[in-house]
């Protein structure tokens, strides 16, 4: 059984740029929420999707934003990219529509040059 | 917001120590969870706790939800050299904060064997 699996595992990007990241969450969760960690810090929720809907946000701009597909895979976008930005992206899906016990993949760690 | 307090920052023990690392928060959650991440990877989920009081094991690791709802601690004991990451706690709560985790900041652990 595949836990959480996230693509690209690197990236680097310029400044003003856009991109976008992918996540197919664990086999049987429905529920993916994206999560920004910085270097020496904790995960920090970006925002949640559940029945193709966000359901919660955090307190990212509206240069972040996301969408979750009929097989519940999702997408992150992020638009304008900052030096800031750089940090590992991690997915993280459950199945219990709330979040709570969320089962993360191994990130992507993007960089913004 | 809310914000969750882990200490200590980080520890370097002993091969076959024991470990206590805790997290305290000026808010009320629902569930504590504990996490591990190694170097590379997302975090893993160790250990949930939903009930204030309650007491859970899971091999050597006991974690533990405080009965004011605002503090949880995490015990390892007779530490091994692959025990070597960063333990993240993370609370949950319902309402206004439905379907995201909040994470403390890591406590770094260090083993030398």
């Amino acid at each position: 059984d595949a836990g959480v699996t996230q693509s690209p595992t690197h990236l680097i990007k310029t400044r003003g740029q856009q991109v976008t990241l992918r996540c197919s969450p664990k086999s049987g969760h429905d529920t993916v929420s994206w999560y920004q960690q910085a270097l020496g810090q904790g995960p920090q929720f970006i925002f949640q999707y559940y029945e193709e809907e966000e359901r919660q946000r955090g307190n990212f701009p509206d240069r972040f934003s996301g969408h979750q597909f009929p097989n519940y895979s999702s997408e992150l976008n992020v638009n304008a990219l900052l030096l800031g930005d750089s940090a590992l992206y991690l997915c993280a899906s459950s199945e219990t529509g709330d979040g709570t016990e969320a089962f993360f993949g191994q990130g992507t760690r993007l960089t913004v040059v | 917001g809310q914000q969750l307090n882990q200490s200590p920052q980080s520890m370097f023990i002993q091969e076959g120590e024991d470990v206590s690392m805790n997290c305290t928060s000026s808010s009320i959650f629902n569930t504590w969870l504990w996490y591990k991440q190694e170097p590379g990877e997302g975090p893993v989920l160790l250990i949930a706790l939903y009930k204030a009081g309650e007491l859970t094991s899971n091999g050597r690791l006991t974690a533990q939800f405080g009965i004011t709802r605002k503090d949880s601690f995490l015990n390892i004991s007779a530490s091994i050299p692959s025990d070597v990451g960063i333990y993240f706690c993370a609370g949950h709560s319902y309402g206004g904060s439905q379907g995201n985790l909040i994470f403390g900041k890591g406590t770094k652990l260090s083993v030398k064997p």
